[in-house]
Protein backbone atom coordinates (compact mmCIF):
# COMPACT_ATOMS: atom_id res chain seq x y z
CA UNK A 1 0.00 0.00 0.00
CA UNK A 2 1.02 3.53 -0.56
CA UNK A 3 2.57 5.11 2.65
CA UNK A 4 2.09 8.54 3.29
CA UNK A 5 2.45 11.53 1.06
CA UNK A 6 3.71 14.93 1.34
CA UNK A 7 4.56 17.52 -1.06
CA UNK A 8 6.27 19.99 -1.94
CA UNK A 9 9.49 18.13 -0.45
CA UNK A 10 11.54 21.22 -0.35
CA UNK A 11 9.96 24.74 -0.13
CA UNK A 12 12.38 27.83 -0.04
CA UNK A 13 10.72 31.31 0.35
CA UNK A 14 11.35 34.68 1.49
CA UNK A 15 10.33 35.80 4.86
CA UNK A 16 6.57 37.09 5.42
CA UNK A 17 5.60 34.76 2.26
CA UNK A 18 2.72 32.53 2.52
CA UNK A 19 3.65 28.51 2.01
CA UNK A 20 1.59 25.40 2.34
CA UNK A 21 2.14 21.83 2.71
CA UNK A 22 -0.18 18.72 1.78
CA UNK A 23 -0.80 15.70 3.32
CA UNK A 24 -2.18 12.45 1.59
CA UNK A 25 -2.49 10.08 4.59
CA UNK A 26 -2.62 6.12 4.16
CA UNK A 27 -5.92 5.42 2.92
CA UNK A 28 -8.31 3.87 5.69
CA UNK A 29 -6.35 5.75 8.37
CA UNK A 30 -8.68 8.53 10.29
CA UNK A 31 -5.98 10.02 12.90
CA UNK A 32 -3.51 12.42 10.93
CA UNK A 33 -0.93 14.65 12.96
CA UNK A 34 1.28 17.33 11.81
CA UNK A 35 4.37 17.92 13.41
CA UNK A 36 7.52 20.13 13.42
CA UNK A 37 10.80 19.29 13.53
CA UNK A 38 13.71 21.42 13.98
CA UNK A 39 17.45 20.90 13.51
CA UNK A 40 18.40 18.48 16.04
CA UNK A 41 15.31 17.79 17.62
CA UNK A 42 12.36 15.44 18.00
CA UNK A 43 9.39 16.08 16.39
CA UNK A 44 6.50 18.19 18.11
CA UNK A 45 3.07 17.96 17.51
CA UNK A 46 1.35 21.04 15.80
CA UNK A 47 -2.24 19.63 15.57
CA UNK A 48 -4.21 16.34 15.47
CA UNK A 49 -7.06 15.48 13.30
CA UNK A 50 -9.73 12.76 13.75
CA UNK A 51 -11.33 12.25 10.40
CA UNK A 52 -12.08 16.32 9.60
CA UNK A 53 -12.23 17.40 13.41
CA UNK A 54 -9.04 18.96 15.18
CA UNK A 55 -8.98 17.50 18.55
CA UNK A 56 -5.63 18.72 19.64
CA UNK A 57 -4.50 22.31 18.50
CA UNK A 58 -2.95 23.38 21.22
CA UNK A 59 0.61 23.49 19.75
CA UNK A 60 -0.55 25.44 16.76
CA UNK A 61 0.52 29.05 16.49
CA UNK A 62 -2.81 30.21 14.90
CA UNK A 63 -1.62 33.96 14.76
CA UNK A 64 0.11 32.87 11.66
CA UNK A 65 -0.34 29.08 11.19
CA UNK A 66 -3.33 27.47 9.63
CA UNK A 67 -4.73 23.76 8.74
CA UNK A 68 -7.62 22.15 7.53
CA UNK A 69 -8.59 18.64 6.46
CA UNK A 70 -11.66 18.61 4.25
CA UNK A 71 -13.61 15.39 4.21
CA UNK A 72 -11.26 13.83 6.46
CA UNK A 73 -8.81 12.60 4.02
CA UNK A 74 -6.09 15.15 2.83
CA UNK A 75 -4.83 17.76 4.76
CA UNK A 76 -3.29 21.15 4.21
CA UNK A 77 -0.94 22.81 6.52
CA UNK A 78 -0.52 26.63 5.87
CA UNK A 79 1.98 29.79 7.38
CA UNK A 80 1.17 33.06 6.49
CA UNK A 81 3.48 35.07 7.16
CA UNK A 82 6.51 32.74 7.67
CA UNK A 83 9.25 34.25 9.80
CA UNK A 84 12.83 32.91 9.26
CA UNK A 85 12.54 30.85 12.59
CA UNK A 86 9.71 28.72 10.84
CA UNK A 87 12.58 26.72 9.15
CA UNK A 88 12.59 23.74 9.81
CA UNK A 89 11.15 20.00 8.26
CA UNK A 90 7.13 19.11 8.54
CA UNK A 91 6.42 16.23 8.89
CA UNK A 92 2.48 14.35 7.91
CA UNK A 93 1.81 10.98 10.07
CA UNK A 94 -0.82 8.95 9.82
CA UNK A 95 -2.78 6.12 12.35
CA UNK A 96 -6.21 4.10 12.33
CA UNK A 97 -8.00 4.80 15.28
CA UNK A 98 -6.60 4.75 18.38
CA UNK A 99 -3.62 2.88 17.45
CA UNK A 100 -0.51 3.88 18.38
CA UNK A 101 1.24 2.59 14.61
CA UNK A 102 2.04 5.86 13.20
CA UNK A 103 2.99 6.23 9.59
CA UNK A 104 5.03 9.43 8.96
CA UNK A 105 5.33 10.95 5.87
CA UNK A 106 9.54 11.79 4.54
CA UNK A 107 8.43 15.60 4.92
CA UNK A 108 8.77 18.87 3.83
CA UNK A 109 11.96 20.88 4.95
CA UNK A 110 11.21 24.37 4.51
CA UNK A 111 14.07 27.34 4.29
CA UNK A 112 13.16 31.05 4.77
CA UNK A 113 15.49 33.52 3.67
CA UNK B 1 3.71 15.82 32.85
CA UNK B 2 5.73 13.64 29.96
CA UNK B 3 9.17 14.16 28.55
CA UNK B 4 11.99 11.73 26.93
CA UNK B 5 15.74 12.37 27.30
CA UNK B 6 18.15 10.90 25.17
CA UNK B 7 22.29 10.66 26.39
CA UNK B 8 24.30 11.57 23.58
CA UNK B 9 23.16 12.89 20.34
CA UNK B 10 26.03 11.42 18.87
CA UNK B 11 26.86 7.55 18.84
CA UNK B 12 29.82 5.74 16.91
CA UNK B 13 30.71 2.37 16.85
CA UNK B 14 32.23 -0.27 14.67
CA UNK B 15 30.51 -2.44 12.67
CA UNK B 16 29.93 -5.82 14.24
CA UNK B 17 30.14 -4.29 18.11
CA UNK B 18 26.99 -3.66 20.60
CA UNK B 19 24.94 -0.77 19.97
CA UNK B 20 23.21 0.89 23.00
CA UNK B 21 21.55 4.51 22.55
CA UNK B 22 20.05 5.65 25.65
CA UNK B 23 16.52 6.72 26.74
CA UNK B 24 15.35 7.87 30.33
CA UNK B 25 11.84 9.19 30.66
CA UNK B 26 9.53 10.78 32.73
CA UNK B 27 6.13 10.36 33.70
CA UNK B 28 3.20 10.36 36.03
CA UNK B 29 1.54 7.77 35.01
CA UNK B 30 2.87 3.73 33.63
CA UNK B 31 4.10 5.36 29.79
CA UNK B 32 4.02 3.56 26.56
CA UNK B 33 7.30 3.69 25.15
CA UNK B 34 8.48 3.54 21.60
CA UNK B 35 11.43 3.53 19.87
CA UNK B 36 11.54 5.15 15.74
CA UNK B 37 14.21 5.54 12.97
CA UNK B 38 14.81 7.77 10.92
CA UNK B 39 16.97 7.56 7.38
CA UNK B 40 18.08 11.00 5.74
CA UNK B 41 15.17 12.30 3.88
CA UNK B 42 12.86 9.60 5.16
CA UNK B 43 9.88 9.70 7.64
CA UNK B 44 10.23 8.07 11.15
CA UNK B 45 9.37 4.33 11.04
CA UNK B 46 8.12 2.42 14.29
CA UNK B 47 11.50 -0.02 15.79
CA UNK B 48 9.76 -1.16 18.34
CA UNK B 49 7.08 -0.42 21.49
CA UNK B 50 6.29 -1.16 25.12
CA UNK B 51 2.60 -0.97 25.71
CA UNK B 52 3.10 -2.74 29.50
CA UNK B 53 3.22 -6.25 28.64
CA UNK B 54 6.60 -8.13 28.36
CA UNK B 55 9.42 -5.64 29.33
CA UNK B 56 12.08 -7.09 26.92
CA UNK B 57 10.53 -5.99 23.79
CA UNK B 58 12.01 -7.17 20.50
CA UNK B 59 11.97 -4.92 17.39
CA UNK B 60 13.10 -4.89 13.66
CA UNK B 61 16.39 -5.36 12.58
CA UNK B 62 17.75 -7.01 15.45
CA UNK B 63 16.95 -4.21 17.63
CA UNK B 64 15.23 -5.22 21.24
CA UNK B 65 14.96 -2.55 24.38
CA UNK B 66 14.22 -3.30 28.26
CA UNK B 67 11.74 -1.40 29.94
CA UNK B 68 12.96 -0.61 33.63
CA UNK B 69 10.64 0.79 35.66
CA UNK B 70 13.03 1.18 38.99
CA UNK B 71 15.50 2.97 36.58
CA UNK B 72 12.55 5.22 34.21
CA UNK B 73 14.48 4.27 30.91
CA UNK B 74 14.18 1.99 28.02
CA UNK B 75 17.59 1.67 26.24
CA UNK B 76 17.91 0.20 22.74
CA UNK B 77 20.33 -2.18 22.48
CA UNK B 78 21.68 -4.41 19.09
CA UNK B 79 24.42 -7.48 19.64
CA UNK B 80 26.31 -6.47 16.42
CA UNK B 81 25.75 -3.12 14.65
CA UNK B 82 25.44 -2.81 10.75
CA UNK B 83 26.48 -0.02 8.25
CA UNK B 84 22.81 -0.25 7.14
CA UNK B 85 22.04 0.71 11.31
CA UNK B 86 23.61 4.16 10.73
CA UNK B 87 20.19 6.61 11.01
CA UNK B 88 19.01 8.95 13.76
CA UNK B 89 17.17 7.09 16.55
CA UNK B 90 14.34 8.84 18.38
CA UNK B 91 12.28 7.50 21.73
CA UNK B 92 8.88 8.81 22.53
CA UNK B 93 6.47 8.02 25.33
CA UNK B 94 2.85 8.36 24.68
CA UNK B 95 -0.02 8.73 26.50
CA UNK B 96 -2.06 5.80 27.39
CA UNK B 97 -4.61 6.52 24.67
CA UNK B 98 -1.87 7.29 22.17
CA UNK B 99 -3.49 10.42 21.38
CA UNK B 100 -0.05 12.08 22.13
CA UNK B 101 3.79 11.53 21.78
CA UNK B 102 6.67 13.11 23.46
CA UNK B 103 9.76 12.71 21.19
CA UNK B 104 13.34 12.98 22.48
CA UNK B 105 15.81 14.84 20.78
CA UNK B 106 17.15 12.08 18.90
CA UNK B 107 20.91 10.12 18.91
CA UNK B 108 22.48 9.92 15.67
CA UNK B 109 24.21 6.43 15.08
CA UNK B 110 27.14 6.47 12.79
CA UNK B 111 29.01 2.44 12.10
CA UNK B 112 32.44 2.49 11.19
CA UNK B 113 33.57 0.24 8.88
Amino acid sequence: EAGVVQSPRYKIIEKKQPVAFWCNPISGHNTLYWYLQNLGQGPELLIRYENEEAVDDSQLPKDRFSAERLKGVDSTLKIQPAELGDSAVYLCASSQGDSYEQYFGPGTRLTVT
Amino acid sequence: AQSVTQLGSHVSVSEGALVLLRCNYSSSVPPYLFWYVQYPNQGLQLLLKYTSAATLVKGINGFEAEFKKSETSFHLTKPSAHMSDAAEYFCAVSSYNFNKFYFGSGTKLNVKP
